[in-house]
């Protein structure tokens, strides 16, 4: 049971240059996240999705896009990168809001943007 | 609308007891509690949700107090690794059915031998 997958691990790009993050669950989760954590800081909501085909914005959703065309994957679009998008990225899932559901996060994606 | 964490950091010796705060201007329906590690992912260590009791497992346990939109953290007899960043998560709303959390800043434990 791999859980949520996340590539690729590391990725430099370059100003303007663009690149999907991808993101894959296992475990039937309808719900799945997207966050950024920037050096020393807590955790942003980019966008989340309820299922499959359903999509919507976080906290920080400028300069993202998503997609959920099945249960399993979620990937996010960055376009036109820039410094300030420099972070490492987290997706996690979670099958429900429920006693005992929390978050199952996957190991991120360190992007730096020069 | 971001939950405010205190303290920011503590440090400990192995066997004493810590107390990490949460706490949100709205209303909440759950709040999430998570342990990161360096360079790791956060992993989830516990969820309380509105009109639930205080959880706990091993020597780590957390209280909800709904009128006050606050949560607390509780580790006793802390061993070296606890050290971490904890994190709590928040719920905002009377019910909530996307399951979405907005993250406090964190509070960097240290536990010393």
């Amino acid at each position: 049971n791999a859980g949520v997958t996340q590539t690729p691990k590391f990725r430099i790009l370059k100003i303007g240059q663009s690149m999907t993050l991808q993101c894959a669950q296992d475990m039937n989760h309808n719900y799945m996240y997207w966050y950024r954590q920037d050096p020393g800081m807590g955790l942003k909501l980019i966008y989340y999705s309820v299922g499959a085909g359903i999509t919507d914005k976080g906290e920080v959703p400028n300069g993202y896009n998503v997609s959920r065309s099945t249960t399993e994957d979620f990937p996010l679009r960055l376009e036109l990168a820039a410094p300030s998008q420099t972070s490492v990225y987290f997706c996690a899932s979670s099958p429900r809001q429920g006693e005992g559901y929390g978050y199952t996060f996957g190991s991120g994606t360190r992007l730096t943007v020069v | 609308q971001q939950p405010v964490q205190s303290p920011q950091a503590v440090i400990l010796r192995e066997g004493e007891d810590a107390v990490i705060n949460c706490s949100s201007s709205k209303a909440l329906y759950s709040v999430h509690w998570y342990r990161q590690k360096h360079g790791e992912a956060p992993v989830f260590l516990m969820i309380l949700l509105k009109g639930g009791e205080q959880k706990g497992h091993d020597k780590i346990s957390a209280s909800f107090n709904e009128k006050k939109q606050q949560s607390s953290l509780y580790l006793t007899a802390s061993q070296l690794s606890y050290s971490g960043t904890y994190f709590c998560g928040t719920s905002p709303g009377s019910s909530s059915n996307t399951g979405k959390l907005i993250f406090g800043q964190g509070t960097t434990l240290q536990v010393k031998p």
